[in-house]
């Protein structure tokens, strides 16, 4: 079964420093997307980024940029210039688009951006 | 504008009192899902739809049932609700169950009594 972990429960940076979430995860597939879902403090999810397996060329997103890892299983996030309005609860995902009709996520990191 | 919305944002009921949640999607999409969010446990799948009258069980379907009669409304229903299914609920669709991106409500937060 495919799992995502995320090893840090919360963390926090002073505004404009660069910070790195990490997340790992395990499949015996080679179909998949990877995501990074974004859950501010008013609740609603949005996707911040996303990864699709085949591609060798890391994702990037304005301030949001992953490191992608196939071999090693990892999919971090970066965000550069980090912003009071960055603060939220960031979740990695996984989805085997081939046979699966779901989107495992881990369990969140919580991340604060000091003033 | 293209949006999920639920109803209530916010409940709290009583143990045994059946309760519907509502979600409505105004974007075609196909897909639309159910899940559930717990500290420490992250987002958990209770039960998705892949198109009208296609529905199936997530990860932790026990005390739930759903119907997909129309593509924009996807109901959550709990028949007979426990203290262990006070929970922040998110439904969320996609345009097909291909594109991995998901769109959310803005959750529910339920509470049982």
């Amino acid at each position: 079964a495919q799992t995502v972990t995320q090893s840090q429960p919360e963390m926090s940076v002073q505004e404009a420093e660069t910070v790195t979430l990490s997340c790992t995860y395990d499949t015996s597939e080679n179909n998949y997307y990877l995501f990074w879902y974004k859950q501010p403090p008013s609740r609603q999810m949005i996707l911040v980024i996303r990864q699709e397996a085949y591609k060798q060329q890391n994702a990037t997103e304005n301030r949001f940029s992953v490191n992608f890892q196939k071999a090693a299983k990892s999919f971090s996030l970066k965000i550069s210039d980090s912003q009071l309005g960055d603060t939220a609860m960031y979740f990695c995902a996984f989805m085997n688009f081939i046979r699966e009709d779901k989107i495992i996520f881990g369990k969140g990191t919580r991340l604060h951006i000091l003033p | 504008e293209a949006q999920v919305t639920q109803n209530p944002r916010y409940l709290i009921t009583v143990t045994g009192k059946k309760l519907t949640v509502t979600c409505s999607q105004n974007m075609n999409h196909e897909y639309m899902s159910w899940y559930r969010q717990d500290p420490g446990l992250g987002l958990r799948q209770i039960y998705y739809s892949m198109n009208v009258e296609v529905t199936d069980k997530g990860d932790v379907p026990e005390g739930y049932k759903v119907s997909r009669k129309e593509k924009r409304n996807f109901p959550l229903i709990l028949e007979s609700p426990s203290p262990n299914q006070t929970s922040l609920y998110f439904c969320a669709s996609s345009l097909d169950r291909y594109t991995g991106e998901l769109f959310f409500g803005e959750g529910s937060r339920l509470t049982v009594l």
